[in-house]
């Protein structure tokens, strides 16, 4: 089964204001992890990611914060804009041994005008 | 422009007909990915491949098949054993050595009747 799950399927956010979009994984051996942006069909876009060895990474508008000790990723956008309204995803990289990423199922972010 | 191209963007075969998704890669990726995406779903793994001439069955291998006869392309046989093919098929590229990110392709829809 999937290690990599969200919080949230949908999450509706008004314009300027600041999006959260959280992720909880189970595989605690996990060293790297990605947040990818999914337009309506469209192949994913890489946002940010962060390794196991970091807390925090920031990009531009976007921060990555992890908590290993709850297995909690999540992703900040700063100043949400009606271009962020897509289909996010985080994945994780479930050992350094193995170039696979496993998926969580998305969250849907709708920007209000 | 370095990236993945995949062909053809919408697809449509009868049931029973074998299917051909074509991926192809000019950023000089050792590993390359497929994956299959319903709707309000994530990402499944299909196969991939590390290196050409050699790859792994993914998550949901049975009813497809592949090859990695050079390392710019990785085509993605769809067969009629497949019970439920029409879904949206991604394709993406990694260095394959770390760092881990993906780098995906447009997608295409394959839609059987």
């Amino acid at each position: 089964g999937e290690s990599v799950g969200l919080h949230l399927p949908t999450l509706s956010v008004q314009e300027g204001d600041n999006s959260i979009i959280n992720c909880a994984y189970s595989n605690s051996a996990s060293d790297y992890f990605i947040w990818y942006k999914q337009e309506s069909g469209k192949g994913p876009q890489f946002i940010i990611d962060i390794r196991s060895n970091m807390d925090k990474r920031q990009g531009q508008r976007v921060t990555v914060l992890l908590n290993k000790t709850v297995k909690h990723l999540s992703l900040q956008i700063a100043a949400t804009q009606p271009g962020d309204s897509a289909v996010y995803f985080c994945a994780e990289n479930l050992s350094s041994n193995d170039y696979k990423l496993s998926f969580g199922a998305g969250t849907t972010v709708t920007v209000r005008a | 422009d370095g990236g993945i191209t995949q062909s053809p963007k919408y697809l449509f075969r009868k049931e029973g007909q074998n299917v051909t998704l074509s991926c192809e890669q000019n950023l000089n990726h050792d590993a390359m990915y497929w994956y299959r995406q319903d709707p309000g779903q994530g990402l499944r793994l299909i196969y991939y491949s590390q290196i050409v001439n050699d790859f792994q069955k993914g998550d949901i291998a049975e009813g497809y098949s592949v090859s990695r006869e050079k390392k710019e392309s990785f085509p993605l046989t769809v067969t009629s054993a497949q019970k439920n093919p029409t879904a949206f098929y991604l394709c993406a590229s990694s260095l394959g050595h770390g760092p881990y990110e993906q780098y995906f392709g447009p997608g295409t829809r394959l839609t059987v009747t």
